[in-house]
């Protein structure tokens, strides 16, 4: 089974509007984190956002949240206001705690209407 | 702060050419360090990752290998490159040795596309 899946490969939104992407996640450590990562076209990776499992409030930065539903293990990260350079691929990761490798998903990409 | 440097940022190697990547981190120790290979349009894959010196482990089996000779130094090498070896791999560290770590993101360097001809 797949430890990480995002179901959007691609979505649009439009400048200033709210988008949400999907991620969904399989696990069986009660231990791990879940983040959020940028990708440009430049090709960097940006660290966005990060979700632990026992953290009891979602996590925000800026204007991203993570929308985190233990129960049915999801992790979706929700973009305000959108901008222009948002414009990206997005992709979620995860990390057990009995281990050291990170599985990220397909990602999706996000283009942003002006 | 923490510092990731990656090189080079491009690459143009002929089929059967030998390959070395290299990747150093400043500003921490004993870091956790990856490599990974991304298609183009695609998801990222896991190479090697390294929990210390002489601690490294492959995920996938290939003609790639990768030493890490230093604490904070991971280098990717193959001795013949063949075509399916294009793309762009990324080196990265997280916070290693125990602890909470699995809390700590991974950095990533810029990356370096390879494309061999």
């Amino acid at each position: 089974a797949q430890k990480i899946t995002q179901t959007q490969p691609g979505m649009f939104v439009q400048e200033k509007e709210a988008v949400t992407l999907d991620c969904t996640y399989d696990t069986s450590d009660p231990s791990y984190g879940l983040f959020w990562y940028k990708q440009p076209s430049s090709g960097e990776m940006i660290f966005l956002i990060y979700q632990g499992s026992y953290d009891q409030q979602n996590a925000t930065e800026g204007r991203y949240s993570l929308n985190f539903q233990k129960a049915r293990k999801s992790a979706n990260l929700v973009i305000s206001a959108s901008q222009l350079g948002d414009s990206a691929m997005y992709f979620c990761a995860m990390r057990e705690a009995r281990g050291n490798q990170f599985y990220f998903g397909t990602g999706t990409s996000l283009t942003v209407i002006p | 702060s923490q510092t990731i440097h990656q090189w080079p940022a491009t690459l143009v190697q002929p089929v059967g050419s030998p390959l070395s990547l290299e990747c150093t981190v400043e500003g921490t120790s004993n870091p956790n360090l990856y490599w990974y290979r991304q298609a183009a349009g695609r998801g990222l894959q896991l190479l090697f990752y390294s929990i210390g010196i002489d601690q490294i482990s492959s995920e996938v089996p290939q003609n790639l290998s990768a030493s890490r000779p230093q604490d904070r130094q991971f280098i990717l090498s193959s001795k013949k490159l063949l075509l399916s070896d294009s793309g762009f791999y990324l080196c990265a560290w997280n916070i290693g040795r125990g602890g909470r770590s699995y809390n700590s993101p991974l950095h990533f360097g810029n990356g370096t596309r390879l494309t061999v001809t």
